[in-house]
C-alpha cells in the first residue's frame, strides 16, 4: 500500500470549491506529519502552494492567492487542499509529499480539471 | 534572480549511466540543499534524494540507493547526479530543486528540468 494515496482525478465547476485529499496509509497518523502541496502545470516543474500540520505550524507560498488553504481530517487521516473560487488557471495535477522514514514522499497526484 | 539551470537532454543506452547537472545563481549556493526528483511521461513525481552543498553530505532514496550519486562543484556552484546501470524504466525528466527553508520540503526554486531517455 502506497505511503501517500490521493484520487486520480477531480473536476469541479468555475467558482465552485473543490477538496483534494491526501490519505496516509494506516499506521501512518496524519496528525504527526506536516503536509506539503505542489501544483504542476503542463510542460512546467511543480511550484509549492503550501504546507499544513496544524492551524498554529503552516505556511502560504508568498504570491499563493488566499484561496488555497491546507487542513486535515483526522477520522480519514487525510491531508486537504482546498481551492475555493475555483478558476480556470487552476486546472493543474496536485501533489502531496510528506517527511517519511528519512525520505521525501509524493503522492501520486490528482488532475483537477476545471469545466 | 534565484535561478537553477540544469543541463541539456540525454540518451542513453541500458547499462550506461548519466550525469546531470544544476547550475545555481541568485544565492549562495552553499546555505540550501538540494534536491533531486524525477518524473516519468505521465506519471507523478519521485524524489531521488539530497546534497547539503557545504559539506557534501548526501541522503538518498532507498530505492536509489547504490545507483545514484549526488555531488557538487561549490567554485562553479554547480550540483550533479549521476545515475547508473540505466533501464527503460529510467526515462524520465530530472529535476533539481532547492530546498528554500534549510531542510524543510519547500522546493523553490526547481530546475528547468533534463529529459533522460534509455533506449537501444
Amino acid at each position: 500500500q502506497a505511503v501517500l494515496t490521493q484520487p486520480s482525478s477531480l473536476s469541479a465547476s468555475p467558482g465552485a470549491s473543490a477538496s483534494l485529499t491526501c490519505t496516509l496509509r494506516s499506521g501512518i497518523n496524519v496528525g504527526n506529519y506536516r503536509i506539503y502541496w505542489y501544483q504542476q502545470k503542463p510542460g512546467s516543474p511543480p511550484q509549492c502552494l503550501l504546507w499544513y500540520k496544524s492551524d498554529s505550524d503552516k505556511q502560504q507560498g508568498s504570491g499563493v492567492f488566499s484561496r488555497f488553504s491546507g487542513s486535515k481530517d483526522a477520522s480519514a487521516n487525510a491531508g486537504i487542499l482546498l481551492i475555493s473560487g475555483l478558476q480556470s488557471e487552476d486546472e493543474a495535477d496536485y501533489y502531496c509529499m510528506i517527511w517519511h522514514s528519512s525520505a521525501w514522499v509524493f503522492g501520486g497526484g490528482t488532475k483537477l480539471t476545471v469545466l | 534572480q534565484v535561478q537553477l539551470v540544469q543541463s541539456g537532454a540525454e540518451v542513453k543506452k541500458p547499462g550506461a549511466s548519466v550525469k546531470v547537472s544544476c547550475k545555481a545563481s541568485g544565492y549562495t549556493f552553499t546555505s540550501f540543499d538540494i534536491n533531486w526528483v524525477r518524473q516519468a511521461t505521465g506519471h507523478g513525481l519521485e524524489w531521488l534524494g539530497w546534497m547539503k552543498p557545504n559539506s557534501g553530505d548526501t541522503g538518498y532514496a532507498q530505492k536509489f540507493q547504490g545507483r545514484v550519486t549526488m555531488t557538487r562543484d561549490s567554485s562553479t556552484s554547480t550540483a550533479y547526479m549521476e545515475l547508473s546501470s540505466l533501464s527503460s524504466e529510467d526515462t524520465a525528466v530530472y529535476y533539481c530543486a532547492r530546498d528554500a527553508h534549510g531542510g524543510s520540503g519547500w522546493f523553490d526554486p526547481w530546475g528547468q528540468g533534463t529529459l533522460v531517455t534509455v533506449s537501444s
